[in-house]
């Protein structure tokens, strides 16, 4: 079945600089690709995502790049700023799967001030 | 984007009691709906995934029989925790596939369970 790894489990960055986030997946076939922002104590809010048919898409400060023939997806998020700081889960699904998402393990972004 | 409304956000209960969890979705129709058990400082944990209409697939180690799940209308879910434990205290999140935008899914704020 379909595995997601996410890296790096824990970014500092400084305030205004720029943070990257890299998943893997094993799943060919997997063909959606979200990113979750989870503060603490709160669900998971869906901030961007992507599919197999495109290769890039941005929102404001955030974008997401998807390289299928490596099978991998990335988050950066630029200019980043104090209410960046979260946990964030990559995640990956495919057609037919009931939507069902594989998680990454998360990664928990500290941007210091 | 769409909204999904968990209830309750946090519940206490005594141990031999049960609770229950609402998950709804307000402004799209979900034919399937997802819940997680999250314990600090880890990932989403899937519980089991529930259909409208149909019996819930709940994933290996899960026991059906003590977390019921119903999935009644195309927009409410429900988890009750049955005979609570302490050691079944945990945040609790729902999530709710959109038919209309694909396979996008939201989730609720989750709920907190506390069992004394």
């Amino acid at each position: 079945g379909e595995n997601v790894e996410q890296h790096p489990s824990t970014l500092s960055v400084q305030e205004g600089d720029s943070a990257v986030i890299k998943c893997t997946y094993s799943d060919s076939a997997s063909n959606y690709f979200p990113w979750y922002k989870q503060e603490l104590g709160k669900g998971p809010q869906l901030i961007i995502d992507i599919r197999s048919n495109v290769g890039e898409k941005k929102d404001q400060r955030i974008a997401v790049t998807l390289n299928k023939t490596a099978k991998h997806f990335s988050l950066h998020i630029t200019e980043t700023q104090p209410e960046d700081s979260a946990v964030y889960f990559c995640a990956a699904s495919k057609k037919g799967s009931n939507y069902q998402l594989i998680w990454g393990a998360g990664t928990k972004l500290i941007i210091k001030p | 984007g769409a909204v999904v409304s968990q209830h309750p956000s946090w519940v206490i209960c005594k141990s031999g009691t049960s609770v229950k969890i609402e998950c709804r979705s307000l402004d799209f129709q979900a034919t399937t709906m997802f819940w997680y058990r999250q314990f600090p400082k880890q990932s989403l944990m899937l519980m089991a995934t529930s259909n409208e209409g149909s019996k819930a697939t709940y994933e290996q180690g899960v026991e059906k029989d003590k977390f019921l799940i119903n999935h009644a209308s195309l927009t409410l879910s429900t988890l009750t925790v049955t005979s609570a434990h302490p050691e079944d205290s945990s945040f609790y999140i729902c999530s709710a596939g959109d038919l209309s935008s694909g396979n996008t899914i939201y989730f609720g704020e989750g709920s907190w369970l506390t069992v004394v």
